[in-house]
C-alpha cells in the first residue's frame, strides 16, 4: 500500500536556525513527490516537487529537498528560516504516470513547524 | 492567472441535512481532485475528475459524490451529514499535458461544520 510518513508531528526552531523535515514513503516504483505547505485557514501552497533527474530540487521561498531512492526519502531543508515560515508542511506522493490526466496525492499526517523568535 | 476557486468557503450544516460545495479550476486545468482534511484523518482522497468522468475515488461512503461539468468546473455533494463530515475540503486541478503535469493546484477550500 501507498504511504508517506512524517516522523515529525512538531517542530520548533529559531529564527535563522536551519530546517530538516522528515519525509519517508512506501511506494511500489519511484513516484512523484512533493512538499506542500498550508498555512491557517489556507488551501496547500507547492513549495517543490521530484518528478526525476536531478535528486536535489530547488523550491520557493528558499526550499529544497533531496530525493534519497535507497532511503525512500524526501527531506526538506532550509538553511535559515524566517518567522514567516511558521506553517503546516505536508509530504505528498503521486504515481509516476498519469492516468489520462488524472492526478492522486496520498499525503504524510503533516508537520507543524513553530518558529521562535 | 486566476487560481482554483472554491465556494462557499465557510458553511454550517446539521446533522440530516446535504451540502454541495463548488469548485472551478485554473482555467485551461481539465483535471479536478477533491481532498477531506480533518485534524484525525489528515488529507484524504475523495475522488478526481477528468473530462466528466469520475477517475478515482477514495474509501468514502456514498454519501459522497461529485461531478464535473463540460467546462472543468466541479462539484462536491454530501447527503445526510454526519458530525464527522467536519472538515476542510479542499479542490485542486492540475494539466493534463505540457508544463506542469502531475502537479496539483489547490484551492483554499471549503470549510464545513456540521452541527
Amino acid at each position: 500500500a501507498q504511504s508517506v510518513t512524517q516522523p515529525d508531528i512538531h517542530i520548533t526552531v529559531s529564527e535563522g536556525a536551519s530546517l530538516e523535515l522528515r519525509c519517508n514513503y512506501s511506494y511500489g516504483a519511484t513516484p512523484y513527490l512533493f512538499w506542500y505547505v498550508q498555512s491557517p485557514g489556507q488551501g496547500l501552497q507547492l513549495l517543490l516537487k521530484y518528478f526525476s533527474g536531478d535528486t536535489l530540487v530547488q523550491g520557493i521561498k528558499g526550499f529544497e529537498a533531496e530525493f534519497k531512492r535507497s532511503q525512500s526519502s524526501f527531506n526538506l531543508r532550509k538553511p535559515s528560516v524566517h518567522w514567516s515560515d511558521a506553517a503546516e508542511y505536508f509530504c505528498a506522493v503521486g504515481p509516476p504516470f498519469i492516468i489520462q490526466g488524472a492526478q492522486k496525492l496520498v499525503f504524510g499526517q503533516g508537520t507543524r513547524l513553530t518558529i521562535n523568535p | 492567472k486566476a487560481g482554483v476557486t472554491q465556494t462557499p468557503r465557510y458553511l454550517i450544516k446539521t446533522r440530516g441535512q446535504q451540502v454541495t460545495l463548488s469548485c472551478s479550476p485554473i482555467s485551461g486545468h481539465r483535471s479536478v481532485s477533491w481532498y477531506q482534511q480533518t485534524p484525525g484523518q489528515g488529507l484524504q482522497f475523495l475522488f478526481e475528475y477528468f473530462s466528466e468522468t469520475q477517475r478515482n475515488k477514495g474509501n468514502f461512503p456514498g454519501r459522497f459524490s461529485g461531478r464535473q461539468f463540460s467546462n472543468s468546473r466541479s462539484e462536491m455533494n454530501v447527503s445526510t451529514l454526519e458530525l464527522g463530515d467536519s472538515a476542510l475540503y479542499l479542490c485542486a486541478s492540475s494539466r493534463t499535458s505540457g508544463q506542469d503535469t502531475g502537479e496539483l493546484f489547490f484551492g483554499e477550500g471549503s470549510r464545513l461544520t456540521v452541527l
